[in-house]
């Protein structure tokens, strides 16, 4: 069974806030990812990392920064948040020996008030 | 570029059988994924395919066709936990990214 982690689950938070998004497995991966979904809409790719030190930009643009100092470790942080940034962010790793299958943290609902 | 359609929205009877179809375009090939998504959830894995041909896995089967660009997964036997959205997805590449299709919602009716 897959184990990785998000908190919070839920956060509800005010215009100008910063705000970290903590993800972490104990499954020695070395890819992580950050996937930004709307309700009802397609997961796009935002941050990802192929291991300590290592991080790229996504598919779609955001203005979260991402961090990678530790192979367990994944935050997300954004520096002041907006109502733009009103989503569901969803963390997962994946592990070459399983033909890049990717596992999902249960995510964290966003709201930006 | 790259672009995976899947349709939009599917209903179908509790019991009965549904395939939803996926195609895709991409600049390499590395897998096709099919995922479930139950609403406000978590992704969960389903099937893999790399080569052509059919995958079973109990009531759910995944089939590939590299040559077309096409997909489709095939769910026997409908329950009504079975309503969920199920996404396509495709590695491109050697790098592990997977690029999801905006997912198909399946609604099953008793």
């Amino acid at each position: 069974e897959a184990d990785i982690y998000q908190t919070p689950r839920y956060l509800v938070i005010g215009t100008g806030k910063k705000i970290t998004l903590e993800c972490s497995q104990t499954m020695g991966h070395d890819k992580m990812y950050w996937y930004q979904q709307d309700p009802g809409m397609e997961l796009h790719l935002i941050h990802y990392s192929y291991g300590v030190n290592s991080t790229e930009k996504g598919d779609l643009s955001s203005e979260s920064t991402v961090s990678r100092i530790r192979t367990e470790h994944f935050p997300l942080t954004l520096e002041s948040a907006r109502p733009s940034h009103t989503s569901q962010y969803l963390c997962a790793s994946s592990d070459p020996g399983t033909a890049y299958e990717q596992y999902f943290g249960p995510g964290t609902r966003l709201t930006v008030t | 570029g790259q672009n995976i359609d899947q349709p939009t929205e599917m209903t179908a009877t509790e019991g009965a059988i549904v395939q939803i179809n996926c195609t895709y375009q991409t600049s390499g090939f590395n897998g096709l994924f099919w995922y479930q998504q139950h609403a406000g959830e978590a992704p969960t894995f389903l099937s893999y395919n790399v080569l052509d041909g059919l995958e079973e896995k109990g009531r759910f089967s995944s089939f590939l066709s590299r040559s077309k660009g096409y997909s489709y997964l095939l769910l026997k036997e409908l329950q009504m936990k079975d309503s969920a959205s199920y996404l396509c997805a495709v590695t491109s590449s050697n790098t592990g990214k997977l690029i999801f299709g905006q997912g198909t919602t399946l609604q099953v009716k008793p």
